[in-house]
C-alpha cells in the first residue's frame, strides 16, 4: 500500500515550458486534490476531485489544469510556467470530504 | 472570510520542556479542527480532528484540545524526534474546497 505517490520530487522549467505533476493513490480514495505550499503561507488548495470525471477550481486555479479520468490518478498541468508557479506542490487523497487527507511527498518545482 | 491562525510562527524547547501551540480559527461554519504534522521534505502526516468544544485527543506525548474559539496542540516532555511543523486546518464544510490551512508552526526540540 504505497499510498498517495507524487512524480517528479523536483523539476525545473523555463517560463513558458509546460509540463505534468504526477499524483496517484492506491486507497481507493473518491475524494483528490492539489495544493501548492509557498514560504509564510498556508497550503493553498489549486483545483480537486470528488470522483472520476468530476473536478472544480479551488482558491488559485489560474494557469493549472487538471482532469481525473480514473479514480487512482489526477493530474496536474502547467500550461505555460510562469516564475510565480515556483513552489511545492502536494497532491492529496481522502475517502470523504470528513476524512482526513493523506499526502503525498511533494513536487519541488522551480520556474526560471 | 473563514481565517485560521497559528501562533507562535517558530518554537524552541529544550527535551522535556512542555509547552503549548495555538491554533485560533473562525468559529462560523466550522465543522471540524484538523491538526497535521510535517517533517521537512514531507508531506503533513494526519494527527488528529476535533469536531466539538471540549473534546481532547491524546497521541504519545501529543494532546489536542478544541475549545469555542481555539485549538491547542499540548507536547508533553518532547523528545527531539518531536521536531516538525505543526499544521491546523479549519474544515468549513461542503467539499475539500472548504478547508483553511493555517501558516503552521515549526518545533524545534533540542537536546
Amino acid at each position: 500500500n504505497a499510498g498517495v505517490t507524487q512524480t517528479p520530487k523536483f523539476q525545473v522549467l523555463k517560463t513558458g515550458q509546460s509540463m505534468t505533476l504526477q499524483c496517484a493513490q492506491d486507497m481507493n480514495h473518491e475524494y483528490m486534490s492539489w495544493y501548492r505550499q509557498d514560504p509564510g503561507m498556508g497550503l493553498r488548495l489549486i483545483h480537486y476531485s470528488v470522483g472520476a470525471g468530476i473536478t472544480d477550481q479551488g482558491e488559485v486555479p489560474n494557469g493549472y489544469n487538471v482532469s481525473r479520468s480514473t479514480t487512482e490518478d489526477f493530474p496536474l498541468r502547467l500550461l505555460s510556467a510562469a516564475p510565480s508557479q515556483t513552489s511545492v506542490y502536494f497532491c492529496a487523497s481522502s475517502y470523504s470530504d470528513w476524512s482526513p487527507l493523506h499526502f503525498g511527498n511533494g513536487t519541488r518545482l522551480t520556474v526560471t | 472570510e473563514d481565517q485560521v491562525t497559528q501562533s507562535p510562527e517558530a518554537l524552541r524547547l529544550q527535551e522535556g520542556e512542555s509547552s503549548s501551540l495555538n491554533c485560533s480559527y473562525t468559529v462560523s461554519g466550522l465543522r471540524g479542527l484538523f491538526w497535521y504534522r510535517q517533517d521537512p521534505g514531507k508531506g503533513p502526516e494526519f494527527l488528529f480532528t476535533l469536531y466539538s468544544a471540549g473534546e481532547e485527543k491524546e497521541k504519545e506525548r501529543l494532546k489536542a484540545t478544541l475549545t469555542k474559539k481555539e485549538s491547542f496542540l499540548h507536547i508533553t516532555a518532547p523528545k527531539p524526534e518531536d521536531s516538525a511543523t505543526y499544521l491546523c486546518a479549519g474544515d468549513y464544510g461542503g467539499s475539500q474546497g472548504n478547508l483553511i490551512f493555517g501558516k503552521g508552526t515549526k518545533l524545534s526540540v533540542k537536546p
